[in-house]
């Protein structure tokens, strides 16, 4: 059984710019939810995707987007790239979008200059 | 509103000695779910343990066991006989009801234990 997956490990961007993070759920899971983790603190919910609709959203901005694909593997898009975006972007699967714990990829560290 | 509270930033502890990560949490929902997770250096969160909100039996498995008091609203971690591999950072987290959809996370817990 593959656990779950994310791609990049590491990214360097400028202010402005737009990166797009990639994961891919652990078999048989369909729901993808994500997370930001600044330095020294909790993750914090982004939004979830269950069978490729957000099914809920944390206070983040509009340039915050994602999708899920039919293979349940899902993207966070980030446009315009702020300072304080510097974090790292957890990627969480899970059976249903309910009860079951949610299973963590190792991460996608983003640093923003 | 849901809300964690890990109250203690960082714990250094020397191995073998018992070490307890405090947690409390706070939910106006009757089913919740509480959540222990240990993050070591690598970044990923390991799931520790699940708890739903209607069963307070606290629970041990190795090392490692859960005081779970709904009167005081805690679900504390204790550690004991640590190791050195058991330093990282743990963290508490809730999840409300049966369709709760996203985790609430405390601010974590530093743990350092040293041989």
């Amino acid at each position: 059984e593959t656990g779950v997956t994310q791609s990049p490990t590491h990214l360097i961007k400028t202010r402005g710019q737009q990166v797009t993070l990639r994961c891919s759920s652990q078999s048989g899971h369909n729901t993808v939810s994500w997370y930001q983790q600044a330095l020294g603190q909790g993750p914090q919910f982004i939004f979830q995707y269950y069978r490729e609709e957000e099914n809920g959203r944390g206070n983040f901005p509009p340039r915050f987007s994602g999708l899920q694909f039919p293979n349940y593997s899902s993207e966070l898009n980030v446009n315009a790239l702020e300072l304080d975006d510097s974090a790292l972007y957890l990627c969480a699967s899970s059976m249903t979008s309910g009860y079951n714990e949610q299973f963590f990829g190792p991460g996608t560290r983003l640093t923003v200059l | 509103a849901q809300k964690v509270t890990q109250a203690q930033t960082e714990i250094s502890v020397v191995e073998k000695e018992d070490v307890t990560l405090d947690c409390v949490y706070e939910t106006r929902d009757t089913t919740y779910y509480l959540f222990w997770y240990k993050q070591p250096p690598s970044g990923e969160l390991v799931f520790l343990i699940r708890r739903n909100s209607f069963d307070e039996q606290n629970e041990i498995s190795g090392r490692y066991s859960w005081n779970f008091q709904k009167s005081t609203s805690s679900f504390n971690f204790t550690i004991t006989a640590s190791q050195v591999v058991d330093s990282a950072v743990y963290f508490c987290a809730l999840r409300r009801g049966e369709y709760g959809n996203k985790l609430v996370f405390g601010a974590g817990t530093i743990l350092r234990v040293k041989s």
